[in-house]
């Protein structure tokens, strides 16, 4: 009975074509968030939604894309994939932005040929 | 500029015994702080959290204590099993920040 669910597991593409991750929840929770985690690092944040408002971090990179057409679902893409943007990727989802644990998906593991 | 600083990377402890995971922030605007347990080819899986109105939070085997003077947070583990082994993250967020995590402290439970 997982809740935040992330499809692929493992995403391969080359580089320079567009790739789509998908995340879906069950919590019916109004925030999803998407954030990037390289090796030994922490994760960091891409950006959120919070119902169909979306906010984008600062230092995102154009190339990372958004969507959530419904509560239940959101997909992250990016348009180029470089090199640089093989890494983990992990959907959160909280009630609400403030003071709120985030749950994680099992991520969606991405290489770049 | 790392505002979420976890200044060991790993750690090793026997079985039964405390385990005790240290981590520092450095933005005063952090009003609430977590706690995650992240197993391999696994989501980071919530533990504990704090807000900063308390300096403790216990919830069974696992504590969290907060230095608010020290900017410092801690998570106690007692006693310590195997199924513990794991990296740790601690996570801030406050003000106008979203969630800000550390780096991950491997910890090893030994039998």
């Amino acid at each position: 009975d997982a809740m935040v669910i992330q499809n692929p597991r493992y995403q391969v593409t080359q580089f320079g074509k567009p790739v789509t991750l998908s995340c879906s929840q069950t919590l019916n929770h109004n925030v999803m968030y998407w954030y990037q985690q390289k090796s030994s690092q922490a994760p960091k944040l891409l950006f959120h939604y919070y119902d169909k408002d979306f906010n984008n971090e600062a230092d995102t990179p154009d190339n990372f894309q958004s969507r959530r057409p419904n509560t239940s679902f959101c997909f992250l893409d990016i348009r180029s994939p470089g090199l640089g943007d093989a890494a983990m990727y992990l959907c959160a989802t909280s009630r609400t932005v403030s003071n709120q644990p985030q749950h994680f998906g099992d991520g969606t593991r991405l290489s770049i040929l | 500029d790392q505002q979420v600083k976890q200044n060991s990377p790993s750690l090793s402890v026997q079985e039964g015994r405390i385990s005790i995971l240290n981590c520092d922030y450095t933005n005063s605007m952090f009003d609430y702080f977590l706690w995650y347990k992240k197993y391999p080819a696994e989501g980071p899986t919530f533990l504990i959290s704090i807000s900063s109105i308390k300096d403790k939070n216990e919830d069974g085997r696992f504590t969290v204590f907060l230095n608010k003077s020290a900017k410092h947070l801690s998570l106690h583990i007692v006693p310590s099993q195997p199924g513990d082994s794991a990296v740790y993250f601690c996570a801030a967020s406050g003000g106008a920040q979203k969630l800000v995590f550390g780096q991950g402290t491997r910890l090893t439970i030994n039998p």
